[in-house]
């Protein structure tokens, strides 16, 4: 059985870096066939997909996040971590990381089978 | 980017009752679609993946439907457990995966 586990802290200041970790028990990131990825969701609202990486190394990110978020696995490898840059208050969310499947005819057509609880981040001064 | 609109925003009903949500995507995901379960304070749950194949430990009670652009979760006899917001994802067209808004199914 898989789980995860988000940690990092729960208050960040605009502008600053947002650097949240995922640790994962029952399997590794260097696993092949997964997606390990980070979602969020903002409060009171939906879900939002940031990105993922695949293969310990290759990452794809939602574009409208691209050019201030970067996923990397942790040299241990039960461990990804997430960096989202220059933040504010629009980046306040419930952050989850989660394992991607292949659920689909064709690579990265990724649903999400398993969930972390969720860390409340808030950006405030 | 696929926008997924999910109908209704809420839905009132009692339990043993059947009920039927609905999530239209704005092009065609062929089956690429999920359907997850979120209660307050968790995170999702995976229902339903190929727009018609259960998870893993989900009760048959649970079905899904549809292709295309068109598709339905249903869900045969309320129980109180479900009681929940249910969220839509497509896999079709990437980056970036997108989510409908969310049904709210709320007791009577």
């Amino acid at each position: 059985q898989v789980q995860l586990q988000e940690s990092g802290p729960g208050l960040v200041s605009p502008s600053q870096t947002l650097s949240l970790t995922c640790s994962v028990s029952g399997g590794s990131v260097s696993s092949g066939g997964f997606y390990w990825s980070w979602i969020r969701q903002h409060p009171g609202k939906g879900l939002e997909w940031i990105g993922y990486m695949y293969d310990s190394e290759r990452t794809y990110y939602n574009p409208s996040l691209q050019n201030r978020v970067s996923i990397s696995a942790d040299a241990s490898e039960i461990q990804f971590s997430l960096k989202l840059t220059s933040v504010t208050a629009a980046d306040t969310a419930v952050y989850y990381c989660a394992r991607g499947r292949d659920f689909g005819d064709y690579e990265g057509e990724v649903g999400f089978d398993y969930w972390g609880q969720g860390t409340l981040v808030t950006v405030s001064s | 980017e696929i926008v997924m609109t999910q109908s209704p925003a809420t839905l009132s009903v009692s339990p043993g009752e059947r009920v039927t949500l609905s999530c239209r995507a704005r092009e065609t995901i062929r089956n690429n679609l999920a359907w997850y379960q979120q209660k307050p304070g968790q995170a999702p749950r995976l229902l339903i993946y190929g727009a018609s194949t259960r998870a893993t430990g989900i009760p048959a009670r649970f079905s899904g439907s549809g292709s295309g652009t068109e598709f339905t979760l249903t869900i045969s006899s309320l129980q109180s457990e479900d009681f929940a917001i249910y969220y839509c994802q497509q896999y079709n067209n990437w980056p970036p995966y997108t989510f409908g808004q969310g049904t709210r199914l709320e007791i009577k």
